[in-house]
């Protein structure tokens, strides 16, 4: 099980650049899920999607955040125009929500550094 | 000028000994809580979940029990070991809601 797949796993890019973060869920899986964690800020769910279709965005800071999930194996979330202050480091969770269980599978992350 | 981030609270316990991470949550209407362990430069992992039906509930050297009424969760890990060393991190949802909000995180070190 290769579990979630993200890419790349670093970033640097310039101030005003677009930058598109790639998510491979788990096979199988129905839920998938955008965080980002900054040492200000903590963990911080920014979208989640169920069967392909977003669900909850209130987290996305801003217009320049979008997410898409064009099929069931595969999401991103593009930044245009990227900032100094979306440096982060970004998260893709998937989860198969079973009963009682909501355990979400973390990615590795994607470390993005904007100058 | 100076930065400010969140200062995440640390433990330090003796390998073998056992630990308790606590977690204040925010929400009263939360009736499902989740423990995530974060290791340096990797992902969170879910270590054990409990509903608020429940108030204890065990998984391999880990107890997480759960106090409602003082809205008050604790991470229990008996005999630590060098490979417990993360920060650790609650998370709260509704029931039902896949949505989950984490809370700052507790940095266990495990001294050898």
């Amino acid at each position: 099980d290769a579990g979630v797949i993200q890419s790349p796993r670093h970033e640097v890019t310039e101030m005003g650049q677009e930058v598109t973060l790639r998510c491979k869920p788990i096979s199988g899986h129905n839920s998938l899920f955008w965080y980002r964690q900054t040492m200000m800020r903590g963990l911080e769910l920014l979208i989640y999607f169920n069967n392909n279709v977003p669900i909850d965005d209130s987290g996305m800071p801003e217009d320049r955040f979008s997410a898409k999930m064009p099929n069931a194996s595969f999401s991103t979330l593009k930044i245009q125009p990227s900032e100094p202050r979306d440096s982060a480091v970004y998260f893709c969770a998937s989860s198969l929500r079973t009963g009682d269980s909501y355990e979400q599978y973390f990615g590795p992350g994607t470390r993005l550094t904007v100058t | 000028g100076e930065s400010v981030g969140l200062h995440l609270p640390t433990l330090s316990v003796q390998e073998g000994d056992n630990s308790i991470i606590n977690c204040a949550y925010s929400n009263s209407a939360s009736d499902y809580f989740i423990w995530y362990k974060q290791e340096s430069g990797k992902g969170p992992q879910f270590i054990i979940d409990i509903r608020s039906n429940m108030d204890k509930r065990q998984g391999q050297r880990v107890t997480v029990l759960l106090n409602k009424t003082v809205k008050h969760l604790s991470l229990q890990i008996a005999a630590t070991q060098p490979g417990d060393s993360a920060v650790y991190f609650c998370a709260e949802a509704l029931f039902g809601n896949e949505k989950l909000t984490f809370g700052t995180g507790t940095r266990l070190t495990i001294i050898p």
